[in-house]
């Protein structure tokens, strides 16, 4: 069965320093891998996702995440944090051979502090 | 273009009773997905439907339900609440065809309170 761990409940980084999130997953197969972001009272929002090719993918607000296949992660970066990065972020992960349903690993909380 | 539009935003049930929840995906998206979010449990994966089909389901009682009809919009119903349904249900919209994986666009969810 496929799982994703966030090893972290909370991160906390000084604004305009680096930030980042980690993820590892469990999956049968080749993985699509997905981050996604949620403020407060609102829906989820998709920053970005691995399904083949170079492993170092770059999505939405500077955010980018690298796939490491030896080591199943797929960790959330940011070069230079900013106060409005404080949010929940959630590693998602579907097995990529087949119509697999999308599981979501428990979610980091970043505090962004300025 | 429009996003995905959860209804209603909020709803207070009483034990016993059920509750029917609204999803309409952005257009030209045909399949629905739908999680429950709470604080001890995070997202928890429901059932996805693809065109009218349910593709997937997780690991919920069958008091959980729910359809697709054909112009993609999606309901979900529970019947019999239980204070422990009280959640965030939120409802995920994508294409749904292999050739085109896409992160899914969620709605803004609808808070269920059970009382």
């Amino acid at each position: 069965a496929q799982s994703v761990a966030q090893p972290e409940d909370q991160v906390n980084v000084a604004e305009g320093n680096p930030l980042t999130v980690k993820c590892t997953y469990s999956v049968s197969g080749n993985p699509y891998l997905f981050w996604y972001v949620q403020y407060p009272n609102r829906g989820l929002q998709f920053l970005l996702k691995y399904i083949t090719g170079d492993n170092l993918v770059k999505g939405s607000y500077g955010f980018e995440a690298e796939f490491n296949k030896s080591q199943t992660s797929f960790h959330l970066k940011k070069p230079s944090a900013l106060v409005s990065d404080s949010a929940l972020y959630f590693c998602a992960v579907r097995a990529g051979t087949s119509y697999d349903k999308v599981i979501f690993g428990p979610g980091t909380s970043l505090s962004v502090i300025p | 273009k429009a996003g995905v539009t959860q209804t209603p935003r909020y709803l207070i049930k009483t034990r016993g009773q059920q509750v029917t929840l609204s999803c309409s995906p952005i257009s030209g998206h045909r399949s629905v997905s739908w999680y429950q979010q709470t604080p001890g449990q995070g997202l928890q994966f429901l059932f996805e439907y693809f065109s009218e089909t349910q593709r997937n389901k997780g690991n919920f009682p069958g008091r959980f339900s729910g359809r697709q009809f054909s112009n993609s919009r999606s309901e979900m119903n529970v019947s019999t609440l239980e204070l422990g349904d009280s959640a965030l249900y939120l409802c995920a919209s994508s294409p749904g065809q292999s050739i085109y994986i896409s992160g899914y666009t969620f709605g803004s969810g609808t808070r269920l309170t059970v009382v």
